[in-house]
């Protein structure tokens, strides 16, 4: 199984529509966990971190489920300019700074 | 602008080329990573220096060798390489702290021929 797994999509999306989407995870042990974002041929960046209680960021909204180790992102208003490739990442307790990233959700907003 | 920037941005070589990336950050941070990013698979950590000293090698063949001068600094040397190393390889910086964003440079696009 992998570490974190992600749906790869395309998840086809009307622009206004909502769209979401799920990350799980295996080891327990994660501690600390985001989204990123890539677009086409770029660098990821960071879109948001996902806190226990859940967190919103304009129209993103972030979830973390910690029993059934899955972390869950929501977009409301879909734009043009969402588009992109939606990256799960943590890390875990015994390990500074190292990030695992999932192979990411690719979501396509269209017209 | 992200604080972090990479050299070259694309790179075609031979298999029995030398050549060397480049990464350089701004941010003041103390930790540096390579990573590697091929085609519809997840990142997948290199190296990582903290304080110059390198902390993680990720099992990586020795035909990438990391180095790090100083904190602002990363390189990773390229000889031999397998057409099967090509690859975006991107460069990070962070705080040593696993709660940490990490910043990532633009990557290098390298094809090996």
């Amino acid at each position: 199984r992998k570490e974190v797994e992600q749906d790869p999509g395309p998840f086809n999306v009307p622009e206004g529509a909502t769209v979401a989407f799920n990350c799980t995870y295996s080891n327990s042990a994660s501690q600390s966990f985001f989204w990123y974002r890539q677009d086409c041929r770029k660098e990821p960046k960071l879109l948001m971190s996902v806190y226990s209680s859940g967190n919103e960021d304009g129209r993103f909204t972030a979830q973390l489920n910690r029993a059934s180790q899955y972390i869950s992102l929501l977009i409301r208003d879909s734009k043009l300019s969402d588009s992109a490739t939606y990256l799960c990442v943590l890390s875990t307790t015994d390990s500074w700074g190292k990030l695992q990233f999932g192979a990411g959700t690719q979501v396509v907003v269209t017209p | 602008e992200t604080g972090v920037t990479q050299t070259p941005r694309h790179l075609v070589m031979g298999m029995t080329n030398k050549k060397s990336l480049k990464c350089e950050q701004h941010l003041g941070h103390n930790a540096m990573y390579w990573y590697k990013q091929s085609a519809k698979k997840p990142l997948e950590l290199m190296f990582v220096y903290s304080l110059e000293e390198r902390v993680e090698n990720n099992s990586v063949p020795s035909r990438f060798s990391p180095e790090c001068p100083n904190s602002s600094h990363l390189f990773l040397h390229l000889h031999t390489l397998q057409p099967e190393d090509s690859a975006l390889y991107l460069c990070a910086s962070s705080q040593p702290n696993s709660t940490d964003t990490q910043y990532f440079g633009p990557g290098t696009r390298l094809t090996v021929l």
